[in-house]
C-alpha cells in the first residue's frame, strides 16, 4: 500500500526553467511533509518541509505548495541549474514525525 | 559535526548467509531509522530505535532485525539472505522530540549472490 506516491519516475528541464516536481499521499493523519534530495553514493538529504497548516513554504529557489483537500503537494525549483539534478524523494509523517513514508522518488535532470 | 555514519559501505554475501550492517548516529541523537532502498522502489522503512528499544518496524520478515547499543549506534541484521535483499540500506538518526527532518546516512550497499 503506497501512502506516498511519486507518479513521474523522471523529469527533464532546461537549465534556467522551472522544475514542478508532484507528490500525491493518501493518509489523512500524514501532517508534515518533506522533500529530500539525494544525489549517487550520498545518503538523501533533507531540502524542504511544509506543515499541514501552511499551504506554501519557500526557500530560496525552491517552494513547496500543499493541497490538503487533492492531498497533493509539489515542489518548484525556479529557476533550475544543472547541480540540481538528482533524485527528489517526497515523504510524509503523522504528528510526531516518528514513522516517515517516502514515495518512490523522481529523478530530475536539468540540461545546460 | 560529523554525520551519520554507516559501515561497511559495500558487502557482498551469499544466498543463506548473514549480513550485519552498522550506523552511528550524530552525536546527540537518540533515535535511529533503518530504510531500504531496492532498485527502482522508494525507501521503505525497515525498524526504528530509540533509547535503546525497538518503537516501530516496517512490513519486513522477522530475519530482518536489529538493537541499538547504549551509545545509540544500531545494527541491523539480516539473517537467511535472499536474492531480493539486495539493496541501500540507509541510516537516519533524529533528535528525539525535536523535529521530523532526518539525517541519513551514506547507506551500505548489500549484494546478495
Amino acid at each position: 500500500d503506497q501512502q506516498v506516491k511519486q507518479n513521474s519516475p523522471s523529469l527533464s528541464v532546461q537549465e534556467g526553467r522551472i522544475s514542478i516536481l508532484n507528490c500525491d499521499y493518501t493518509n489523512s493523519m500524514f501532517d508534515y511533509f518533506l522533500w529530500y534530495k539525494k544525489y549517487p553514493a550520498e545518503g538523501p538529504t533533507f531540502l524542504i518541509s511544509i506543515s499541514s497548516i501552511k499551504d506554501k513554504n519557500e526557500d530560496g529557489r525552491f517552494t513547496v505548495f500543499l493541497n490538503k483537500s487533492a492531498k497533493h503537494l509539489s515542489l518548484h525549483i525556479v529557476p533550475s541549474q544543472p547541480g540540481d539534478s538528482a533524485v527528489y524523494f517526497c515523504a510524509a509523517s503523522p504528528t510526531g514525525g516518528f514513522k516517515t513514508i517516502f514515495g518512490a522518488g523522481t529523478r530530475l535532470f536539468v540540461k545546460a | 559535526e560529523a554525520g551519520v555514519t554507516q559501515s561497511p559501505t559495500h558487502l557482498i554475501k551469499t544466498r543463506g548467509q548473514q549480513a550485519t550492517l552498522r550506523c552511528s548516529p550524530i552525536s546527540g541523537h537518540t533515535s535511529v531509522y533503518w530504510y531500504q532502498q531496492a532498485l527502482g522502489l522508494g525507501l521503505q522503512f525497515l525498524l526504528w530505535y530509540d533509547e535503546g528499544e525497538e518503537r516501530n518496524r516496517g512490513n519486513f520478515p522477522p530475519r530482518f532485525s536489529g538493537r541499538q547499543f547504549p551509545n545509540y549506534s544500531s545494527e541491523l541484521n539480516v539473517n537467511a539472505l535472499e536474492l531480493e535483499d539486495s539493496a541501500l540500506y540507509l541510516c537516519a538518526s533524529r533528535l528525539t522530540g525535536n523535529s521530523y527532518g532526518y539525517t541519513f546516512g551514506s547507506g551500505t550497499r548489500l549484494t546478495v549472490v
